[in-house]
């Protein structure tokens, strides 16, 4: 079965500071998702990426997806308090959205 | 209009009882999902239904059945709750893009539901 590892699991960053959270699988990657979740919330959806060396952005946020497909990257520019979340990836499986175990992002202001 | 909503938002109840847990979507998805996220945030799937029908049931207890009357709603009854179904529960939807691999498009999620099992 298709497994999603993110790193780092938790990160602490001051505001202002650029930041980058990867996520791997251990199976070639048809379709890679980027959603957001803040405490006591649903998930936000981000973006979501297909083609191989595909990269994508929303305000300042950036998600890139390797030519292997096996990696994608979700990178944060000048991260401001309202980043601050679980950042969590998903891969399309067999009809079914798996996830990563998440990553916590704290912004310090 | 909220795109996917449950209900409740909260649920405490005792061991051993009967709860459900509803869910809605108006977005025209054809696939809904139910989710269990963990004290340690980790999201897993328990269940997919495609066009009302079950299409993914991941080794989930028998306790838990899922119902889904029409393509919008997808309902979890869970019948004699234990301590350890403490979790936050997530509904979601997605449309079906078939293909080999069987793609969806990205899923939206409901705000959740915090059952606490005392």
């Amino acid at each position: 079965s298709q497994e999603l590892e993110q790193s780092p699991q938790s990160l602490i960053v001051q505001e202002g500071k650029n930041l980058t959270i990867n996520c791997t699988s251990s199976k070639t990657l048809y379709g890679l998702y980027w959603y957001k979740q803040k405490y006591g919330e649903g998930l936000i959806f981000l973006m979501m990426l297909q083609k191989g060396g595909e990269e994508k952005s929303h305000e300042k946020i950036t998600a890139k997806l390797d030519e292997k497909k096996q990696q994608s990257s979700l990178h944060i520019t000048a991260s401001q308090p309202s980043h601050a979340g679980i950042y969590l990836c998903g891969a399309a499986n067999t009809g079914k959205l798996i996830f990563g175990q998440g990553t916590t992002l704290q912004v310090k202001p | 209009d909220t795109a996917v909503s449950q209900t409740p938002k909260y649920l405490v109840t005792q061991m051993g009882n009967d709860k459900s847990i509803k869910c809605e979507q108006n977005l025209g998805h054809d696939t809904m999902y139910w989710y269990k996220q963990d004290s340690k945030k980790f999201l897993k799937i328990m269940f997919s239904y495609n066009n009302k029908e079950l299409i993914i049931n991941e080794t989930v207890p028998n306790r838990f059945s899922p119902k889904s009357p029409d393509k919008a709603h997808l309902n979890l009854h869970i019948n004699s709750l234990e301590l350890g179904d403490s979790a936050v529960y997530f509904c979601a939807s997605s449309h079906f893009t078939g293909g080999i691999i069987r793609m969806n498009t990205e899923a939206f999620f409901g705000q959740g539901t915090r059952l606490t099992v005392v």
